[in-house]
């Protein structure tokens, strides 16, 4: 089965730049999205079609997409931007995929 | 604006059957372009798809758990249920239903419920 693999953790100072990573085989023909989901919290979408960003987010959230490998990343972070951040996309069948997480500590 | 909301039991007992009611508002499932998918997360671990469904009324499921899974809608309603069969403790989670938007490179989530926590348990 398609996966999407993320590292399992990341972690920063305030004000730096943390750049989580997500692979996946079909990457290169389908897009990439990213939700934040902060403990107790139904996740919410911070990156859809790669590198677009949805009304409310910070514009320090961005996204690109090269090859098998997708990349979030938070131009200075903040400590209210802990939290799990999963990577999704869909395979050449049309099924939905989420990554396994990568827990984000700002400290 | 677009909210939803999951319902059902909270708990159930292995070999049941579960049923959860996703409730909707702020879009139609006639909708050409729109949809409805279901997620769980076990607790502390990773979200994983189970089912969607489509505003035509094509289903998809995760093939891991389709033989288990149902889903269906009701457009006057606005409510989309999922059945999961021969429930067992491994299935312990929070199940969300969400919005999806399906676009040519495939489709996404964009508003989700706040989730229900089923327990599965004798």
């Amino acid at each position: 089965s398609y996966e999407l693999t993320q590292p399992p953790s990341v972690s920063v100072s305030p004000g730096q730049t943390a750049r989580i990573t997500c692979s996946g085989d079909a990457l290169p023909k389908k897009y990439a999205y990213w939700y934040q989901q902060k403990s107790g919290q139904a996740p919410v979408l911070v990156i859809y079609e790669d590198s677009k960003r949805p009304s409310g987010i910070p514009e320090r959230f961005s996204g690109s997409s090269s090859g098998t490998m997708a990349t979030l990343t938070i131009s200075g972070a903040q400590v209210e931007d802990e939290a799990d951040y999963y990577c999704y996309s869909t395979d050449s069948s049309g099924n939905a995929v989420f990554g396994g997480g990568t827990q984000l500590t700002v400290l | 604006q677009i909210t939803l909301k999951e319902s059902g039991p909270t708990l159930v007992k292995p070999t049941q059957t579960l049923t959860l009611t996703c409730t909707f508002s702020g879009f139609s499932l006639s909708t050409s372009g729109v949809g409805v998918g279901w997620i769980r997360q076990p607790p502390g671990k990773a979200l994983e798809w189970l089912a969607l469904i489509y505003w035509d009324d094509d289903k998809r499921y995760s093939p891991s758990l389709k033989s288990r899974l149902t889903i269906t809608k009701d457009t006057s309603k606005n409510q989309v249920v999922l059945t999961m069969t021969n429930m067992d403790p491994v299935d312990t989670a929070t199940y969300y239903c969400a919005h999806f938007l399906y676009s040519s490179k495939g489709y996404y989530f964009d508003y989700w419920g706040q989730g229900t926590l089923v327990t599965v348990s004798s």
